[in-house]
């Protein structure tokens, strides 16, 4: 069964410091992982996707099979980073999309 | 280009009732999903129309149904509501042909049942 976890509730950091967003996932086939966020106030949107192995508001996130990871990276986080983060497991044909529980960031000045 | 609209933004109904959310899905696209989303979690996937057929559903019992309309448009319609119901519904449209992982997210309907 497809699974996704995200182990931190909530991660505080200070402006500049480095982040890493954890998220592991369970799936037999090959996986498309994703990561979405939502800002204060804001509908849900996609952040990045592993496919496309871009690097949006200085993320990125690799996709590592053997240990099932695509953690969330950022090397200096900025204040307006602060938001709800969704690792998400894609399905056949976009079906079943799995989300994980969500982390927390906050970015603290 | 208009986006996913979603409407009630908010609903309270009682415990037996039926609630019927609707979808406008973004300009473009033919692929409609819907999630339910408690407070504190990640949204779950309850299903997803295509062509205004179910093409693909979560863990959901029966009691959970939709409809998708020619303009693609669509509806969740919810039976026999539990208090376990109460949630955030956001629905999700995408473009099957294009890519299909590329889904756009409404603002959501706050459900609460009491």
């Amino acid at each position: 069964a497809q699974r996704v976890t995200q182990p931190e509730k909530l991660l505080s950091v200070f402006k500049g410091a480095p982040v890493e967003l954890k998220c592991n996932y369970s799936y037999s086939g090959s996986p498309e992982l994703f990561w979405y966020v939502q800002y204060s106030r804001q509908r849900l949107q996609l952040l990045l996707r592993h496919i496309s192995r871009e690097s949006i508001k200085g993320f990125t996130a690799d996709l590592n099979k053997g240990e099932t990871s695509f953690h969330l990276k950022k090397p200096f986080a900025q204040e307006e980073d602060s938001a709800m983060y969704y690792c998400a497991l894609g399905g056949n044909y976009g079906q079943n999309f799995v989300f994980g529980p969500g982390t927390r960031l906050s970015v603290l000045p | 280009e208009t986006g996913v609209t979603q409407s009630p933004t908010h609903l309270i109904k009682t415990r037996g009732q039926q609630v019927t959310l609707r979808c406008s899905s973004q300009s473009g696209h033919n692929t409609v999903s819907w999630y339910q989303q408690a407070l504190g979690q990640g949204p779950q996937f309850i299903f997803q129309y295509y062509r205004e057929e179910e093409n693909g559903r979560g863990n959901f019992p029966p009691r959970f149904s939709g409809l998708q309309f020619p303009n693609y448009s669509s509806e969740l319609n919810v039976n026999a509501l539990e208090l376990d119901d109460s949630a955030l519904y956001l629905c999700a449209s995408s473009k099957t042909g294009g890519d299909i992982y590329e889904q756009y997210f409404g603002p959501g309907t706050r459900l609460t049942v009491t």
